[in-house]
């Protein structure tokens, strides 16, 4: 079945570091891509999204290209802030109706130090 | 904006005991997803409505049940609580867009719920 593998945490980084969180997966077809990120004490909200092969989704400085040939989504921020402190799901979709479907990441934590 | 509320963000249950968690959404989405988060295993789903009356079960519904009489509502019940439903319990809703599942889920706060 579909999965999605990303890199375990915790990721523990000095304020301006540059960031990056790999994510891979495996999927029949042709699904989305989405990263979301959990603040602590809130639900999921999605920070960028892909559809199709080398879209690149961007967002609050946070990037990620859809690499259909290596099966990648790897998130990256060139300059990370105490405030980007969360959870960060990598997750895909594909179907319509009854047959949709959403898998997800088991989450990366990243703390950010001042 | 879309939202996505949650009955409760705590809730304290005893074994046993039959448990409802209401989940409502203010954007006429069809789609409404119930999942369970516990840290090491990400998020799990437990039950999908794509619409009215409509249910799928997700990868883990043993001990769980769901309604959805109103589009705009989704319960899940645990219809006799136990401590390994301990969990932080997620809702969120969607609006489907073609066949590409290309669109995303819209989120609630939470509910941590502990059985004790």
């Amino acid at each position: 079945g579909d999965s999605v593998t990303q890199m375990e945490g915790p990721v523990t980084l000095s304020e301006e570091a540059f960031l990056t969180i790999n994510c891979t997966y495996t999927a029949t077809g042709y699904p989305s891509l989405f990263w979301y990120v959990q603040y602590p004490g809130e639900g999921l909200q999605l920070l960028l999204k892909a559809t199709k092969a080398d879209d690149k989704g961007s967002n609050k400085g946070f990037e990620a290209t859809y690499r259909k040939e290596t099966t990648s989504f790897h998130l990256e921020k060139g300059s990370v802030q105490v405030s980007d402190s969360a959870v960060y799901f990598c997750a895909l979709s594909k179907g319509g109706g009854s047959n949709y479907k959403l898998t997800f990441g088991k989450g990366t934590l990243l703390t950010v130090n001042p | 904006d879309v939202k996505v509320t949650q009955s409760s963000r705590y809730l304290v249950k005893r074994t046993g005991e039959k448990v409802f968690l209401e989940c409502v959404q203010d954007m006429d989405h069809e789609n409404m997803f119930w999942y369970r988060q516990d840290p090491g295993l990400g998020l799990r789903l437990i039950y999908f409505s794509y619409d009215v009356k409509m249910k799928e079960k997700g990868d883990i519904p043993e001990g769980y049940s769901v309604s959805r009489e109103k589009k705009e509502r989704f319960s899940l019940i645990l219809e006799s609580a136990s401590t390994n439903q301990t969990s932080m319990y997620l809702c969120a809703s969607r609006r489907p867009t073609g066949t590409s599942g290309g669109s995303e889920q819209y989120f609630g706060p939470g509910t941590r719920l502990t059985v004790t």
